[in-house]
């Protein structure tokens, strides 16, 4: 079956950077895209970006360029995502995704969200 | 480019239907087939209900229906359960390749 399983909480200071994992199983990696989608405490989702785990071609939010990394290892079937330059509002739960639609959605399985907080 | 606007929340009782709106623009929702629906309960993941404007995944309710106009989707849940009291999001693909989401609707079955 498939699965998406992140890694655990983290705990930030700001201007510091973070990195989640979304490990991947129960498919072939390189056929679906992920998506990264965050939603901060008692807010809405957010979308931040995808990566072709194919390629490793990404694209981004306009918000999030210049501070978001999408990376992946094809090897252990894992994708990344690092968010730098972090601030209080970055403090959400982070949820890796598969697509189903080759970018343009929809998001058919979810990992089960990393909270990361941001605090001085 | 401004997320999708959906009402904060709708209310029905057990066995009626209600609709969630989610409008955005010609360079959206009203300009793809790529409309999709989550559901999301309390500190859980949230789950596809709905994929291009009206398909169901396998082992969805034929209670939930998806549908869209010019520049507004939306989602039809008839027959409500308690159950169904959840958030729901709609997402859209979007010019310049990004997905926006809409604001989320809280559903309250009273």
């Amino acid at each position: 079956q498939v699965q998406l399983v992140q890694s655990g909480a983290e705990v930030k200071k700001p201007g510091a950077s973070v990195k989640v994992s979304c490990k991947t199983s129960g498919y072939t990696f390189s056929d679906f895209y992920l998506h990264w989608v965050r939603q901060a405490p008692g807010q809405g989702l957010e979308w931040m970006g995808w990566i072709n785990p194919n390629s490793g071609g990404t694209n981004f939010a306009p918000k999030f360029h210049g501070r978001v990394t999408m990376t992946r290892d094809t090897y252990i079937s894992t994708a990344y995502m690092e968010l730098s330059r972090l601030r209080s509002d970055d403090t959400a739960v982070y949820y890796c995704a598969r697509d189903l639609g080759y970018s343009y959605g929809p998001f058919d399985y979810w990992g089960q969200g990393s909270l990361v907080s941001v605090s001085s | 480019q401004s997320a999708l606007t959906q009402p904060a929340s709708v209310s029905g009782s057990p066995g009626q239907s209600i609709t969630i709106s989610c409008t955005g623009t010609s360079s959206d929702v009203g300009g793809y087939k790529y409309v999709s629906w989550y559901q999301q309960h309390p500190g859980k993941a949230p789950k596809l209900i709905i994929y291009d404007v009206s398909n169901r995944p396998s082992g969805i309710s034929n209670r939930f229906s998806g549908s869209k106009s010019g520049n507004t989707a939306s989602l039809t849940i008839s027959g409500l359960q308690p159950e169904d009291e959840a958030d729901y999001y709609c997402n859209s693909y979007s010019a310049s390749s990004i997905l926006l989401f809409g604001g989320g609707t809280h559903l309250t079955v009273l």
